[in-house]
């Protein structure tokens, strides 16, 4: 597996204000994901940080609202913009570890967001 | 386009009785299926992951799952819970690296 650390933990943030989220991974991994999970819901994936190119967006998700950037191939950030109460989520990142024929997402702890 | 159906949004159980998760998927190949953990305040943790092969998988913290393509199926079992086992479960099937979770399901474990 993979040690993943995210900052913040946990933030208070005012509604159109933006948090940037940091996620950090022990060793170098070729892919990284975004996740968020909205009060009492799973998990939905947000995007794909791509090193060196323009993160890859799901459906329903902007680069405008959450861009994202992947300067090397431990290191993520996730912005979360112009944040409205309803950007109240938990936003976990991941890192896909390959072994044999096995590839597996792991996750960071997550960073708990309030927006008031 | 997969998804995963876990029909039971809470659970609850005594300690030492026998726990059961279901989980149905929807796939048109061969599912790459996992189930995470993810206790109160804590991110998710891999309990146990089917990719080919035996369809018995074991995983940690005594927990195991069996695959069983003709239901569409992967549920998660353990044979006695303990109070550390309350958490929410997640099954999730991949699809080019991309995770498509379930609702999770709540277990709740009673003295």
């Amino acid at each position: 597996s993979a040690v993943i650390s995210q900052k913040p933990s946990r933030d208070i943030c005012q509604r159109g204000t933006s948090l940037t989220i940091q996620c950090q991974v022990d060793s170098q991994v070729t892919m990284m994901f975004w996740y968020r999970q909205q009060p009492g819901q799973s998990l939905t994936l947000i995007a794909t940080a791509n090193q060196g190119s323009e993160a890859t967006y799901e459906s329903g998700f902007v680069i405008d609202k959450f861009p994202i950037s992947r300067p090397n191939l431990t290191f993520s950030t996730l912005t979360v913009s112009n944040m409205s109460p309803e950007d109240s989520s938990i936003y976990l990142c991941s890192v896909l570890l390959a072994g044999g024929a096995t590839d597996t997402q792991y996750f960071g702890p997550g960073t708990r967001l309030t927006v008031l | 386009a997969q998804s995963v159906t876990q029909p039971d949004i809470h659970i609850t159980v005594s300690e030492g009785a026998s726990l059961e998760l279901r989980c149905n998927y929807s796939y048109g190949a061969t599912p790459y299926l996992f189930w995470y953990v993810q206790s109160p305040g804590q991110g998710l943790q891999l309990l146990l992951k089917y990719f080919s092969g035996d369809t018995l998988v074991q995983g940690i913290k005594g927990f195991e799952a069996e695959f069983k393509r003709s239901q569409s199926s992967f549920n998660l079992r353990k044979p006695s819970v303990h109070w550390s086992d309350a958490a929410e479960y997640f099954c999730a099937v991949a699809d080019d690296y991309k995770l498509s979770f379930g609702a999770g399901t709540t277990v709740t474990v009673r003295a």
